[in-house]
Formats: C-alpha cells, sequence, structure tokens
C-alpha cells in the first residue's frame, strides 16, 4: 500500500495566521490527493480534490498545491471555525490517509 | 441533499459479529462505488472497504481482509457492514462515504455521522 505521511501532527495558530499543512507519499500518486476537515462529533468534509481543486462550497481560503510525492494544504487566513484536525488521502491506489495534522487554537 | 445515515453500532463482545447499515437518500444511490472508513479512538481515519455501484467489486483493508463483508441493496438505497470474528482494536466510529468520481479521479464528497462500535467483555 501506498503509505501518506502528514506533517506536523499538531500545530497551535491564531486566528488570521496562515497556516500549511504538507503531505509525503511513500511513491508517486500524480494528483490523486484529496484533504478534508474533521471536526469531533461531524462527518469529516472534503476540502481540496486532486490536489489542487477546491470542493465546491468551500471558502477561498483554503487551498492545496504539488503533484508526485509532495503536497501542501494552506488556509491564508485561519478563521475560528477551522480549528479542527486536517487528512490527506490518497486514491492513487487502495485509499489510505495521512495521520492527521490537528489545528489547535494558540 | 444527500444524506447518509449509519446505523447497528453497539457494545459487542470480542469474537461476535456486527452487521452495521448505511441508509442513503438524496441521489441516485445506484450510479456511487460506497466506503467504509473507521476512527478508533484517539486515532486517524482509517479506509476499511469499497464496493462498487452495483456490488461487483469489492475491496478491503488487510486489517480487515477475511473478517470484513461489503454489500449493498440498490433497491432500498442501503450500505452494509458485515464484521465477523470482532476484536477490541475493531472499536472505532464507522462511517459510510460516498465515492465521487470524474475522469479517473476518486474523493469521498459525502460523509455520515458515523456509528460507534464497542468491542469488549
Amino acid at each position: 500500500d501506498i503509505q501518506v505521511t502528514q506533517s506536523p501532527s499538531s500545530l497551535s495558530s491564531s486566528v488570521g495566521d496562515r497556516v500549511t499543512i504538507t503531505c509525503r507519499a511513500s511513491q508517486s500518486i500524480h494528483t490523486y490527493l484529496n484533504w478534508y476537515q474533521h471536526k469531533p462529533g461531524k462527518a469529516p468534509q472534503l476540502l481540496i480534490h486532486a490536489a489542487s481543486s477546491l470542493q465546491s462550497g468551500v471558502p477561498l481560503r483554503f487551498s492545496g498545491s504539488g503533484s508526485g510525492t509532495d503536497f501542501t494544504l494552506t488556509i491564508s487566513s485561519l478563521q475560528s471555525e477551522d480549528f479542527a484536525t486536517y487528512y490527506c488521502q490518497q486514491t492513487y491506489s487502495v485509499p489510505t490517509f495521512g495521520q492527521g495534522t490537528k489545528v489547535e487554537m494558540k | 441533499q444527500v444524506q447518509l445515515v449509519e446505523s447497528g453500532g453497539g457494545v459487542v463482545q470480542p469474537g461476535r459479529s456486527l452487521r452495521l447499515s448505511c441508509e442513503a437518500s438524496g441521489f441516485t444511490f445506484s450510479s456511487h462505488g460506497m466506503h467504509w472508513v473507521r476512527q478508533a479512538p484517539g486515532k486517524g481515519l482509517e479506509w476499511v472497504a469499497v464496493i462498487s455501484y452495483d456490488g461487483s467489486k469489492k475491496y478491503y483493508a488487510d486489517s480487515v481482509k477475511g473478517r470484513c463483508t461489503i454489500s449493498r441493496d440498490n433497491s432500498k438505497s442501503t450500505l452494509f457492514l458485515q464484521v465477523d470474528s470482532l476484536r477490541p482494536e475493531d472499536t472505532a466510529v464507522y462511517y459510510c462515504a460516498r465515492e465521487k468520481t470524474y475522469s479517473s479521479f476518486v474523493n469521498f464528497d459525502h460523509w455520515g455521522l458515523g456509528t460507534l462500535v464497542t468491542v469488549s467483555s
């Protein structure tokens, strides 16, 4: 199976900060990479698909980039509702998720 | 709107079986592949299984292969996951998710709220 490794595992930020989360695949996955947001007790929400395409209804402050093995999720200006855990997912082969990045309030 | 509602979770003893259900509404269920994903307490998301739109293809994570069976009833817009020989490490919230495919790209564009399975004696 293809492994995906996220970093950092957690981070502390303030409202208005720029936040960057990275995801590295164990082999090239081209752009078969999605990003999800998950809050406790809620359904996970798709943010970015195919590495850089913003899912309908997702705020423009979220963006994704990368191809091959290295990918990035960026939140340009963190809002209070963005405190959550974020996961990358590769779908080049049998789906696998990164271990998650918890974004906490500083 | 798209809704996915899981049910069937609960407390079950090790070695026993459980059948989870996911009732879908708001879209043409028979047109989409469907997945099960789980989250153990304090852990991240783990993909479990997928079934194609017509039920002809099924794939499983190595961690559940041989103990899980995914199935669907398109006439009732319902997805199932049978888990046998339950182990404590199967304790998790189980989510169903709709697959969205365009070109060859796949994502999970809608998820349910999950159902909690606790394996304990």
